[in-house]
């Protein structure tokens, strides 16, 4: 059974700051996903990592894929408020369409 | 602006009714997934279709949940009878597979809260 965890749940950061939330899986895949919730809302596609050592970035946020050690990063540079939100982290199985999804982290930027 | 759309946005029903739940996913994507979204078990993929054909529904309790697709612009998921357990966020979400077996991100709707009294 594929599991997805992340860590840390609950981050609570101030604005300025850097910090990196990251998610590791139990078995091979060959896609992970990242996504953004905001309260009461849905969830929006943030990055698509299909392969080994890929590396993405749109605005603060940088994400990375370590396919041999199962882990993926997302790193957060110089927060700021309007990036408070929960983070979920999602894998494929490979071969598959279906998603596991992390528990999410928490994520609150103070001024 | 294509998007995922879900209807109705907000539920609550009593318990012991039926309960409809309609997603239109984006046009020319062939796959549909049915998420339910609690606060204990987080996001719990249900079931998933591609080109309207069921493919993997383990995720659904059988006994009072059902999930179709009428066709390529409709899918629906059903709950009857309804019961307090099954108050959640519902989310449909739908992608695309690409040439080669890769598959594209999943865009997921803006969900349907229920809540069964």
């Amino acid at each position: 059974e594929l599991k997805v965890e992340q860590n840390p749940l609950f981050l609570s950061m101030q604005e300025g700051k850097n910090y990196t939330i990251y998610c590791n899986y139990s078995t091979t895949s060959d896609r992970l996903y990242w996504y953004r919730q905001d309260p009461g809302k849905s969830l929006e596609s943030l990055f698509v990592l299909l392969s080994n050592g890929a590396v993405k970035q749109e605005g603060r946020l940088m994400a990375s894929l370590d396919t041999k050690a199962r882990l993926s990063t997302l790193h957060i540079t110089a927060a700021v408020h309007d990036l408070s939100a929960t983070y979920f982290c999602a894998v494929a199985r490979a071969s598959g369409s279906r998603l596991t999804f992390g528990e999410g982290t928490q994520l609150t930027v103070n001024p | 602006d294509a998007r995922v759309t879900q209807t109705p946005r907000h539920k609550v029903t009593e318990m012991g009714q039926e309960v409809t739940m309609r997603c239109q996913p984006i046009l020319g994507h062939n796959t549909v997934f049915w998420y339910r979204q609690t606060m204990m078990q987080g996001l719990e993929l249900l079931a998933y279709f591609r080109n309207r054909a069921p493919l993997d529904d383990s995720g659904m309790p059988k006994d009072r949940f059902s999930a179709e697709m009428p066709d390529a612009t409709l899918a629906t998921l059903k709950i009857q009878p309804s019961e307090p357990r099954d108050s959640a966020v519902y989310f449909c979400a739908s992608g695309s597979r690409l040439a080669g077996g890769l598959y594209n991100e999943q865009f997921f709707g803006p969900g349907t809260r229920l809540t069964v009294l």
